[in-house]
C-alpha cells in the first residue's frame, strides 16, 4: 500500500533564508507525486507535479522539488523565503492506475521575520 | 483562471439529518472527487467520479454517502443520517481526462475551497 510522510509537522525559517520541507512515499511502483499548499481558510492548491521526465520540477511561487527514486523521496525547496509562504503544504502521491491522492499529514510552515 | 467552487462554506446540521454538499468543477474536467479532512488529522480520500459512475471509494464512503452529478454542471455530495464524526472540512476536486493515451490519474487535481461540515 501507498503512504506518505512528512517530516516535521512545523518549520519555522527566518524570512530569506532556505525552505526545506520533507517528503518520503512507499509504493511498489513509481507514483505519481505532488505537492499542494493550503493558505488559512483556503482550498487545496497545487504547487507542483512530477509524472514523468525530469526529476527536477519547478512550479508556482519560487518553489521547486525534486524526485530521488533511490532515496524514495520528493522534498520541497525555495532558495529565499517570503512571509507570504507562510501556509500549510501537502505532500501526496497517486498511482498509474489508481484514481485517488494519498496524502501525508501536511507541514505549517512559520516564516519568522 | 477556472476554478472549482463549493457551496456553502460552512454548514451546521443536527445529527441525524441528511446534508447535501454541492460542488462546480471546472467546465472541462472529466473526473470528480472528493475527499474530506477532519481537524488535525490527514486529508482523506473518499470517491472518485467518472463517466457518471463511481470509478473508486474509499472504505470510509459506505451507505451512508452517495454522489451525483445531476446535472452537466454539478457534482454533490449527499450524507445521510449524519454523525457527530462526519463533521470535517470536505473538499470537492476535478481533474482533466486523458493525456497522452493513459488514465488521467496523474493530472493535477484542482480544489475548491471546501465546505466546513459540523454535525452537532
Amino acid at each position: 500500500a501507498q503512504s506518505v510522510t512528512q517530516l516535521g509537522s512545523h518549520v519555522s525559517v527566518s524570512e530569506g533564508a532556505l525552505v526545506l520541507l520533507r517528503c518520503n512515499y512507499s509504493s511498489s511502483v513509481p507514483p505519481y507525486l505532488f505537492w499542494y499548499v493550503q493558505y488559512p481558510n483556503q482550498g487545496l492548491q497545487l504547487l507542483l507535479k512530477y509524472t514523468t521526465g525530469a526529476t527536477l520540477v519547478k512550479g508556482i511561487n519560487g518553489f521547486e522539488a525534486e524526485f530521488k527514486k533511490s532515496e524514495t523521496s520528493f522534498h520541497l525547496t525555495k532558495p529565499s523565503a517570503h512571509m507570504s509562504d507562510a501556509a500549510e503544504y501537502f505532500c501526496a502521491v497517486s498511482l498509474n492506475s489508481n484514481y485517488q491522492l494519498i496524502w501525508g499529514a501536511g507541514t505549517k510552515l512559520i516564516i519568522k521575520p | 483562471e477556472p476554478e472549482v467552487t463549493q457551496t456553502p462554506s460552512h454548514q451546521v446540521t443536527q445529527m441525524g439529518q441528511e446534508v447535501i454538499l454541492r460542488c462546480v468543477p471546472i467546465s472541462n474536467h472529466l473526473y470528480f472527487y472528493w475527499y474530506r479532512q477532519i481537524l488535525g488529522q490527514k486529508v482523506e480520500f473518499l470517491v472518485s467520479f467518472y463517466n457518471n459512475e463511481i470509478s473508486e471509494k474509499s472504505e470510509i464512503f459506505d451507505d451512508q454517502f452517495s454522489v451525483e452529478r445531476p446535472d452537466g454542471s454539478n457534482f454533490t455530495l449527499k450524507i445521510r443520517s449524519t454523525k457527530l464524526e462526519d463533521s470535517a472540512m470536505y473538499f470537492c476536486a476535478s481533474s482533466e481526462g486523458w493525456s497522452e493515451g493513459r488514465m488521467g490519474s496523474n493530472q493535477p487535481q484542482h480544489f475548491g475551497d471546501g465546505t466546513r461540515l459540523s454535525i452537532l
